[in-house]
Parts: C-alpha cells; structure tokens; sequence
C-alpha cells in the first residue's frame, strides 16, 4: 500500500518559471512532511520540510504548500533555474518511520 | 567525518554470490537507517537502528537481507545468495533526531550478472 503519492513523474519548465510538485497521504498519523532532493549519483538531501500545523513554509525560492483537510502538500520552486533539474521526493514519517513519494525528474531548460 | 560514507561506491557481483555493504554514520547521530533504490524508482525502507533498541527490520523483502550495527557505529548490510532483481543502489542515512531529518551517503550501487 503506497502512502505517499507524488505526482508528476516528470516534469519541464523554462528558466524562470515556476516548478509545482504535489504529492498526497493517506495516514493521518503523519506529522512531519521533508522534501529531499537528489542529484544524480548522489544520495537525497533535505530542501525544505514543514509540519501539518502550518499551511505554508518559504525558504528562498522554495515553498511547501500543506492542506490538512485534503491530505495534501505541494513544492513550488519559484524563478526555476538550470541547477535546479534534479529528482524531487516528497515524504511523510510518524515516529522513526520515514516514507517516500515515487520522486518527480525536473528538467529546467535554460 | 563530515557525512555519511558509504562503501563500495560499486559493487559487481555474480549471482548466487553474498555481497557486504558498510555505511559509516555521522558521528553522534543514534539512528541509522537503509534504503533500496531501484533504477528511476523512489527510496524503498528496509532497515532502522536506533542506538542499542531492537532493529526495526519490516522492509527486508526477504530473508537473504539482514543488517547489523554496534551501538553507534558502522553497519553492514549483508545480502546472501544475491540475485537479478537485487541490483539497486543501496542508500544508508543517519539521523539525530527524528526520521524527517535524514543525511544520505551517496549510495552503494550494486549490479547482479
């Protein structure tokens, strides 16, 4: 049973638009939300994260968007660059457990 | 050491072979945690320590898996009798304090002939 369902799969945008990555749960037991982001041949690193209590964290060019009542939470990647292509995973964990959307590639042309 | 090293960096094997991969946590972090990626896939749980508790193993896909790690340190993941569809990258990750926080090694990627 999949809990954390991410979409889209892939994804392009030019130099300077805006990326939007969403991704749903089903366990309301979660109560932490990272993203992490993954360059290839290198392992995740945390981006940004939030907790379901806040509708919405900014950090720089990167946003997390959390709708409680709809199971959701969304990454925004505003002014979207080059550097940015990577692959983007969203999570939910509860207590030590940590699980993964199926990512999303972002391709940023320039 | 700055992060979390993992090793070897690539590992080819025959199958049938049993194959060791180590991750060495970041120092002071008490959980240590590993994860398959499959090619193109997300991360698959297979594994949490937490300091000396009991070993979380509910994602090992099947008993050729196990891991091991004393107290803090380094673990080993062990896979016996490998097969095809255990080619994956094998990512190790340390935390400190809770599982939304993880730091990964780059990964071990193993290939199964």
């Amino acid at each position: 049973q999949q809990q954390v369902k991410q979409s889209p799969q892939s994804l392009i945008v030019q130099k300077g638009g805006i990326s939007i990555i969403n991704c749903a749960y089903e366990n309301t037991a979660f109560d932490y939300f990272p993203w992490y982001q993954q360059f290839p041949g290198k392992g995740p690193a945390l981006l940004i994260a939030i907790r379901p209590d806040v509708s919405e964290k900014k950090e720089g060019r990167f946003t997390i968007s959390f709708n409680k009542s709809a199971k959701q939470f969304s990454l925004h990647i505003m002014d979207s660059q080059p550097g940015d292509s990577a692959t983007y995973f969203c999570a939910a964990s509860r207590g030590s457990r940590l699980t993964f959307g199926e990512g999303t590639q972002l391709t940023v042309n320039p | 050491g700055a992060g979390v090293s993992q090793s070897p960096s690539n590992k080819v094997t025959e199958k049938g072979k049993d194959v060791e991969l180590r991750c060495d946590p970041i120092s002071g972090h008490t959980a240590l945690y590993w994860y398959r990626q499959r090619l193109g896939q997300g991360l698959e749980f297979l594994i949490y320590f937490q300091g000396n508790s009991a070993p979380d193993k509910s994602g090992l896909p099947s008993d050729r898996f196990s891991a091991e790690r004393t107290g803090e340190s380094v673990s080993t993941l062990t896979i016996q009798r490998t097969q095809q569809e255990d080619s994956a990258v094998y990512l190790c990750a340390s935390s400190r304090y809770r599982a939304g926080e993880l730091f990964f090694g780059e990964g071990s990627r193993l290939t199964v002939l």
